[in-house]
């Protein structure tokens, strides 16, 4: 089963536009970790954010926040005020505390910025 | 500071050859880890290492898929009689210390199998 569901395949903002990207996750465990990873098109995995499962805390960085809702089971991500650079994939991930070195990856939300 | 390398960065190969890729992690990262992955879709999960020790591994794993983490610094991942199903891109992450980090990834192998 999919623990990790990013529903939305493809976001197409025009610059400066605000974007959401939805992830809803599954667990069992009451430890976990949830993180969000950038995907430029060179490719290579850019560490964004991780949240633990105690700490629903949100958090603003810039123009990236994040919303983490238990009840829900989601940990949304936003993008202020958009740019091109931000043109990338974006992954979605978790990692359960029993299996803590494990990444469960979404399929992850092509984003891309027009000027 | 270098990040995570990994090396070839492409390699084509020929339906039933033998490839082999390596990765240099972060230096003195404890953990590193392989995944798997396919066009349109996120990493999956393939191994890890602690140090030396291989600790975990996918059942995405066949026999046909070896990795090794001699003297716990670089690994390799060895892929054996290769199939057109392998072609992907093979990615190689590491995290510090004995608890859960981040995982930090490096460019990543893409194998084509033609």
């Amino acid at each position: 089963a999919q623990k990790v569901t990013q529903a939305q395949t493809e976001i197409s903002v025009v610059e400066k536009e605000d974007v959401t990207l939805d992830c809803v996750y599954e667990t069992r465990d009451t430890t976990y970790y949830l993180f969000w990873y950038k995907q430029p098109p060179s490719g290579e995995l850019v560490f964004l954010i991780r949240r633990n499962s105690f700490d629903e805390q949100n958090e603003i960085s810039g123009r990236y926040s994040w919303n983490f809702q238990k009840s829900t089971s989601s940990f949304n991500f936003t993008i202020t005020a958009s740019q091109v650079v931000d043109s990338a994939v974006y992954f979605c991930a978790l990692s359960e505390g029993r299996n803590d070195y494990k990444l469960s990856f979404g399929a992850g939300t092509t984003v891309t910025v027009r000027a | 500071d270098t990040g995570v390398s990994q090396d070839p960065r492409h390699k084509i190969t020929k339906r039933g050859q033998n490839v082999t890729f390596r990765c240099d992690p972060i230096s003195e990262h404890n953990r590193l880890y392989w995944y798997r992955q396919t066009l349109g879709q996120g990493p999956e999960f393939l191994t890890y290492f602690q140090n030396e020790a291989q600790l975990e591994k996918s059942r995405l794993l066949s026999d046909r898929f070896s990795a090794e983490r001699p003297k716990g610094s670089f690994s390799t991942l060895e892929i054996q009689r290769t199939e057109q199903g392998d072609s992907a891109m093979y990615l190689c992450a590491s995290s510090p210390g004995d608890f859960y980090n981040e995982q930090f990834f490096g460019p990543g192998t893409r194998l084509t199998v033609l």
